[in-house]
C-alpha cells in the first residue's frame, strides 16, 4: 500500500520557535509538495520539490523554507513560527512530469501559541 | 495553468445523483482534468481524471464537453459518506514539472 507519512498529527509550538515538519514517501516519487489548508481557502501550495535538493516556491512561501536531502523525505521549516501559521499542513507526492495521481499524508495540525 | 471555478457548496440527499461542475475557460490543448475528494481530517485523494468525453470508474463519472471549457463530476446515488470537499484541477498530463494547484473546492453535504 502506497504511503505518505507525516511525522506528527498534532503539534503545538510557541511563537518564535523553529519548527520542522517532516514528510516521508515510499513510492520513489520525484515530486513532493507542501500545502497548508485553512477554512474556506482550500489547499494552498507553499513549496514543491521535483528532485533531491531542488525546490520551487508555491503561492505562499513567505515564512517557510524546505529541505530535500533524500528523495523520500521532504521537510517544511518554519524559521520563526508565528500565530498566523497555525494551520493544517499537508504533504503530497507524485511522479515527476506527469499529472498523475498525487498521494497525500494525513496532515499535521500545527498550533502556534 | 488554467484557472478553475467551482460552486462553493452543494447540498444533496441520500440516494440522489450529484453533479458538480467546474469551469476552466482557459484550458490548454494538453491539459487534463482531475478531481480529488477530501474527507474531514484527511488529505485529498484522487478520484478521477479525463481529457474528453466521458470517463467512468467505480467511484464517479466525469463528463467533458467537446469544447472542454467545463467538466462535470457525477456521483451516482450518494450516501452520507460522500460528504466531502471536491476539488477540480486542470493541468498538463506530461511534459515537465507539474505544480498541483488546488482551489477552494466544492463542499458537498449529503443529508439523510
Amino acid at each position: 500500500d502506497v504511503k505518505v507519512t507525516q511525522s506528527s498529527r498534532y503539534l503545538v509550538k510557541r511563537t518564535g520557535e523553529k519548527v520542522f515538519l517532516e514528510c516521508v514517501q515510499d513510492m520513489d516519487h520525484e515530486n513532493m509538495f507542501w500545502y497548508r489548508q485553512d477554512p474556506g481557502l482550500g489547499l494552498r501550495l507553499i513549496y514543491f520539490s521535483y528532485d533531491v535538493k531542488m525546490k520551487e516556491k508555491g503561492d505562499i512561501p513567505e515564512g517557510y523554507s524546505v529541505s530535500r536531502e533524500k528523495k523520500e523525505r521532504f521537510s517544511l521549516i518554519l524559521e520563526s513560527a508565528s500565530t498566523n501559521q497555525t494551520s493544517m499542513y499537508l504533504c503530497a507526492s507524485n511522479i515527476q512530469g506527469m499529472n498523475t495521481e498525487a498521494f497525500f499524508g494525513q496532515g499535521t495540525r500545527l498550533t502556534v501559541v | 495553468l488554467a484557472k478553475t471555478t467551482q460552486p462553493i457548496s452543494m447540498d444533496s440527499y441520500e440516494g440522489q445523483e450529484v453533479n458538480i461542475t467546474c469551469s476552466h475557460n482557459n484550458i490548454a490543448t494538453n491539459d487534463y482534468i482531475t478531481w480529488y475528494q477530501q474527507f474531514p481530517s484527511q488529505g485529498p485523494r484522487f478520484i478521477i481524471q479525463g481529457y474528453k468525453t466521458k470517463v467512468t470508474n467505480e467511484v464517479a463519472s466525469l463528463f467533458i464537453p467537446a469544447d472542454r471549457k467545463s467538466s462535470t463530476l457525477s456521483l451516482p446515488r450518494v450516501s452520507l459518506s460522500d460528504t466531502a470537499v471536491y476539488y477540480c484541477l486542470v493541468g498538463p498530463f506530461s511534459g515537465g514539472y507539474n505544480k498541483l494547484i488546488f482551489g477552494a473546492g466544492t463542499r458537498l453535504a449529503v443529508h439523510p
